[in-house]
């Protein structure tokens, strides 16, 4: 099984509300990532954890806070966002990190709308 | 610093035809690994080859094979036999000790009948 889930699939927020989105993998994968993609654009790294630390933080803004309970799980909640922030986030899991082949799989995303 | 060029932002091909997809990198690291994605509009990334710094051979996964030409730095997707499911954007990236993707601004290919 070769599957990372994203819930919800799509999401409209408001510029006050606080919601979360959230990444499930069941491949005994250690490392997991949090992109966001905006529309025409490649997917850029946000955030990295490797065994349930995170290991990168790609200056993103506090209104963004992840979060890894589990090392089958990783949340992202989302705080105050500004319309700006509308895009596509992706979570994607690899068995480990490094520059050792270890491809990453994607969850189908979750595709935001900030209003 | 590490960087990863796409300079055909589209490109068609024919049904059946076999069709070529650049890519260019340029890091200092000495061990790296290139991969090949594909996303189509339904937006999942989907894994489809990889190729790593020290690897001799070139990398070849059913219909997509890598030409990897290391002195010119790049990592060319070939796509052999092109299916109209095959229309999507196609991604190159470059992972390095960093330990995350870097990935080229894409290419979309329509495959036309």
């Amino acid at each position: 099984d070769t599957e990372v889930t994203q819930t919800p699939k799509h999401l409209v927020m408001g510029m006050t509300n606080k919601k979360s989105l959230k990444c499930e993998q069941h491949m005994g994968h250690r490392a997991m990532y949090w992109y966001k993609q905006k529309a025409k654009k490649p997917p850029e790294l946000m955030f990295v954890y490797s065994y349930e630390k995170l290991s990168i933080n790609e200056s993103v803004p506090s209104r963004f806070s992840p979060e890894c309970p589990n090392s089958s799980l990783l949340n992202l909640h989302l705080h105050a966002l500004q319309p700006e922030d509308s895009a596509l986030y992706l979570c994607a899991s690899s068995q480990r990190d490094g520059a050792d082949g270890y491809e990453q799989y994607f969850g189908p995303g979750t595709r935001l709308t900030v209003t | 610093a590490q960087k990863i060029t796409q300079t055909q932002p589209g490109m068609f091909v024919q049904e059946k035809e076999a069709v070529t997809l650049d890519c260019t990198y340029d890091t200092s690291d000495p061990s790296y690994g290139l991969f090949w994605y594909k996303q189509p509009s339904s937006g999942e990334m989907i894994f489809l080859i990889y190729q790593g710094s020290y690897d001799q051979q070139n990398a070849t996964e059913g219909r997509y094979s890598l030409n990897f030409q290391k002195a010119r730095k790049s990592a060319n997707l070939v796509i052999s036999a092109s299916q109209l499911g095959d229309s999507a954007m196609y991604f190159c990236a470059l992972n390095t000790g960093r330990r995350a993707l870097t990935f080229g601004s894409g290419t979309r290919l329509q495959v036309q009948p």
